[in-house]
């Protein structure tokens, strides 16, 4: 079983959709949790961090569920520019700042 | 725009040459990484410094040569690459080594070895 798994998609949605990315995790002891978006041919940029309480930032809000090992990201409204890989990031105790990269989910937002 | 820097943006060397790939952050962070990604393919962690020290060495090959002259600089020094060593070398840094910081990623050099 992959360390952090998600979706590869793509998913394609129309302008205004709402879309929700899932990833899991397999190792229950993971303290930290972070959506990167990355542009083709750019570097990752850090989209948010997620906490236990959930969070939101505009359009979007990123969940934790560590009972079920999973965490998600929803997207409202969608924008063209939203078009983008969307990785999922887990950090690891112990392992001194080395952090975990799902295979990234790909999304298409289209008129 | 990114807070670390990286240079070159492009570089394209023979087999039997010898570059160094740069990176540089001013954020004061204290935690610096090398990745390599392949297309379609996530980040692979290269090497960790952490306060100037090499902390983790994720098993890469010695042609792979990593030095931290300082807390702001973290060099790539390259030699002898092979074709498969093609691929977009990412720089980050963190503001301290512990697992619940995020890393901020530079724009990355294109590297072709031909």
């Amino acid at each position: 079983r992959k360390e952090v798994e998600q979706d590869p998609g793509p998913f394609n949605v129309p302008e205004g959709a709402t879309v929700a990315f899932n990833c899991t995790y397999s190792n229950s002891a993971s303290q930290s949790f972070f959506w990167y978006r990355q542009d083709c041919r750019k570097e990752p940029k850090l989209l948010m961090s997620v906490y236990s309480s959930g969070n939101e930032d505009g359009r979007f809000t990123a969940q934790l569920n560590r009972a079920s090992q999973y965490i998600s990201l929803l997207i409202r409204d969608s924008k063209l520019s939203d078009s983008a890989t969307y990785l999922c990031v887990v950090g690891f105790p112990g392992t001194a700042s080395k952090l975990t990269f799902g295979t990234g989910t790909r999304l298409q937002v289209t008129l | 725009d990114t807070e670390v820097t990286q240079t070159p943006k492009h570089l394209v060397m023979g087999m039997t040459n010898k570059k160094s790939l740069k990176c540089e952050q001013h954020m004061g962070h204290r935690a610096m990484y090398w990745y390599k990604q392949k297309a379609k393919k996530p980040p692979e962690l290269m090497f960790v410094y952490s306060y100037e020290k090499l902390s983790i060495n994720e098993s890469v090959p010695s042609r792979f040569s990593p030095e931290c002259p300082n807390s702001s600089l973290l060099n790539l020094h390259l030699h002898a690459l092979q074709p498969e060593d093609s691929a977009l070398y990412l720089c980050a840094s963190s503001q301290s080594p512990v697992s619940n910081q995020p890393q901020h990623f530079g724009d990355g050099t294109r590297l072709s070895i031909l």
